[in-house]
């Protein structure tokens, strides 16, 4: 089956501790992006990867980093997570920019 | 720097009704825009994409326009049913970036 996988689904962690979240697609996609959801600012795309060792800043970067060393995988990783980085994270990828986005199921993040 | 609006936030209609959920966006340089589904708590399913050389795209009791020269798109839904309760977003990619700008989203509740 078709799909984009997260890891984990749900997170609570403290400030400061470093954490990671897998992405994973085995569709063969080109492009993938990371998206966080917060009520009333909707969807903003955090970074993206056009293919392997390209990765490019989105529209709210701060505070994370990405790495694409492999076709199918693109973690996002928080060094140091703050209290306003508690969000809802979407992985998406697509066979190359500007087709049919394919999301993961989302990962909940809390940060205290 | 393009933006995308969805009018109205939420919207409640009995069921077996015909409806309309709109979205504007104030770039019309785009090279597609796709309409989303999302159930709460999961991840965004792609309904329909449509590229800028088109006027409409059709999937069921779906029919998704666009009109780029006045910067809108609507989603209609035919003869509404419980089941079609979810927010939906529409999500503009602009010609030269590498990122889907997303709406804030509507959100449809369906009464039996």
């Amino acid at each position: 089956e078709a799909q984009v996988t997260q890891n984990p689904r749900y997170l609570i962690t403290v400030t400061g501790k470093k954490l990671t979240v897998t992405c994973s697609q085995n569709m063969n996609h080109e492009y993938m992006s990371w998206y966080r959801q917060d009520p009333g600012l909707g969807l903003r795309q955090i970074y993206y990867s056009m293919n392997v060792e390209v990765t490019d800043k989105g529209d709210v970067p701060e505070g994370y980093k990405v790495s694409r060393k492999e076709k199918r995988n693109f973690p996002l990783i928080l060094e140091s997570p703050s209290p306003n980085q508690t969000s809802l994270y979407f992985c998406a990828s697509s066979s190359r920019t500007g087709l049919l986005l394919y999301f993961g199921p989302g990962t909940r993040l809390t940060v205290t | 720097k393009q933006e995308v609006t969805q009018i109205p936030a939420a919207l409640s209609v009995p069921e077996g009704e015909n409806l309309v959920l709109n979205c504007s966006f104030t770039d019309s340089a785009i090279y597609n825009l796709q309409w989303f589904r999302q159930d709460p708590g999961k991840g965004l399913t792609s309904l329909l994409l449509i590229q800028s050389s088109q006027r409409e795209q059709t999937s069921g009791r779906l029919n998704a326009s666009l009109d780029k020269s006045s910067g809108r798109s609507t989603l209609y839904i035919a003869a509404s049913q419980p089941g079609d309760s979810a927010t939906y977003l529409c999500a503009v990619f602009t010609s030269g970036t590498y990122k889907y700008i997303f709406g804030t989203g509507t959100r449809l509740k369906v009464l039996a």
